[in-house]
């Protein structure tokens, strides 16, 4: 397995442009997370799934952010109208979903709006 | 809410000295993670304590689960310069919802 894996890496796009960006977690993990961290500050939790039912969406998270897993496997976390608040690195994790299992984390996907 | 203070938020000290971390909160949680995350990358697990009290020691990491599963802390014996980096406790908690603290930036000078 080459473990969990996020595209694209980096992207730059303009004011109120919509971004999609996809995580392709480990085969075995039912547990997919989403978070956004921006410089220096820890990971902000967005929205979590087991298999393909989303569990939760956090309350600071706006309607133009949505989030999929249709399959319980690969997940896309889209952005509409993007902002320049946006601009965050955006991390994907998933784990076995059992009690206490840590997460595996991709190497994130870095948006900055101009 | 459930929230994870850590502190403090940055840390520079010299190689050889000794270091802790703290990671509080008002919840319980059933497990609490800590990671390290270095630029550009996501965050790699160190350790997971689930028992109340429990110690764990990776090498010259020693962590440790308050009795009351509300609270962690790392200690660093002799930091050394590869030990800089973000280090991040992470609680799980009700829905096995798993959510970070800021972070501590540590850096150690040689």
């Amino acid at each position: 397995d080459t473990g969990v894996s996020q595209n694209p890496r980096h992207k730059i796009t303009k004011r109120g442009q919509n971004v999609t960006f996809r995580c392709d977690p480990i085969s075995e993990h039912n547990r997919l997370y989403w978070y956004r961290q921006t410089l220096g500050q820890g990971p902000e939790f967005l929205t979590y799934f087991q298999n393909e039912a989303q569990l939760e969406k956090s309350r600071l998270l706006s309607d133009r952010f949505s989030a999929e897993r249709p399959k319980g496997s690969f997940s896309t976390l889209e952005i509409q109208r993007t902002e320049q608040g946006d601009s965050a690195m955006y991390l994907c994790a998933s784990s076995l979903g059992t009690n206490r299992s840590p997460l595996d984390f991709g190497e994130g996907s870095w948006l900055t709006v101009v | 809410t459930q929230l994870l203070e850590q502190s403090p938020q940055f840390l520079s000290i010299q190689e050889g000295e000794n270091l802790t971390v703290y990671c509080n909160s008002s919840s319980v949680f059933s497990s609490l993670q800590w990671y390290r995350q270095e630029p550009g990358e996501g965050p790699v697990l160190l350790v997971t304590v689930v028992t109340g009290g429990e110690v764990k020691k990776l090498k010259r990491l020693t962590f440790q689960f308050g009795d009351a599963r509300k609270d962690s802390s790392l200690h660093i014996t002799a930091a050394q310069p590869g030990d800089t980096g973000l280090y991040l406790c992470a609680g799980e908690g009700r829905d096995d919802k798993i959510i970070f603290g800021k972070g501590t930036r540590l850096h150690i000078l040689p």
